[in-house]
């Protein structure tokens, strides 16, 4: 059975900074593109970021490029987002998700970031 | 970027009678590969959300054939053939033809 479980979530003030981690199991994660997506408080999915299978290509969204850092140990099966400078907007459920061809097929149970003074 | 517009954005449904939910992109979404990469996922409340439709028609494993999706280049439909309670939830589509991946609006399902 294919797990993702987050963590690392909580609550932070602003400008300070977070690491998200996700444990994965139940698949070749050293095989698979990992993403991070997010969806704030009664609103829609927002991808963050994508890591290739090696941890060699990665990509962010506008909103966080430049303070967010995906990262990845294969060995360890572990998907990690290095959040700095957070802000009040970044406040969410942040999603990993597997995405083998692009396909986004198996998701973690999300983790809740809160950022306010 | 590339848009994805769902309509519409809520959708009163009767059990047992179809359900449809169009989507579009503000670019086509066939890859240099030959393949689109648009997927249609559903979120139940308080849930992550789950893959329904791969590559425009492909039900992922485990999905129900009461669900099935259509259409080319920026213009796309999910199908439900007949409407079950466990439907109820937000559909969205998303395209991961280009980055940045994006998703639609969302569309909420509800009896």
């Amino acid at each position: 059975e294919v797990r993702l479980v987050e963590s690392g979530g909580g609550l932070v003030q602003p400008g300070g900074s977070l690491r998200l981690s996700c444990a994965a199991s139940g698949f070749t994660f050293s095989s698979d593109e990992m993403n991070w997506v997010r969806q704030a408080p009664g609103k829609g999915l927002e991808w963050v970021s994508y890591i290739h299978a090696s941890g060699s290509t990665t990509y962010y969204a506008d909103s966080v490029k430049g303070r967010f850092t995906i990262s990845r140990d294969n060995a360890g099966n572990s998907l990690y987002l290095q959040m700095n400078s957070l802000r009040a907007e970044d406040t969410a459920v942040y999603y990993c998700a597997r995405s083998p061809w692009g396909h986004f097929v198996s998701w973690g149970q999300g983790i809740l970031v809160t950022v306010s003074s | 970027d590339i848009v994805m517009t769902q309509t519409p954005l809520s959708s009163p449904v009767t059990l047992g009678q179809p359900a449809s939910i169009s989507c579009r992109s503000s670019q086509s979404l066939v890859h240099s590969d030959g393949n689109t990469y648009l997927s249609w996922l559903q979120q139940r409340p308080g849930q992550p959300p789950r893959l329904l439709i791969y590559q425009i028609s492909n039900r992922f494993s485990g999905v129900p054939d009461r669900f099935s999706g259509s259409g080319a280049g920026t213009d796309f439909t999910l199908k439900i053939s007949r409407v079950e309670a466990e439907d109820v939830g937000v559909y969205y589509c998303m395209q991961a033809t280009q980055f940045p991946r994006t998703f639609g609006q969302g569309t909420k399902l509800e009896i």
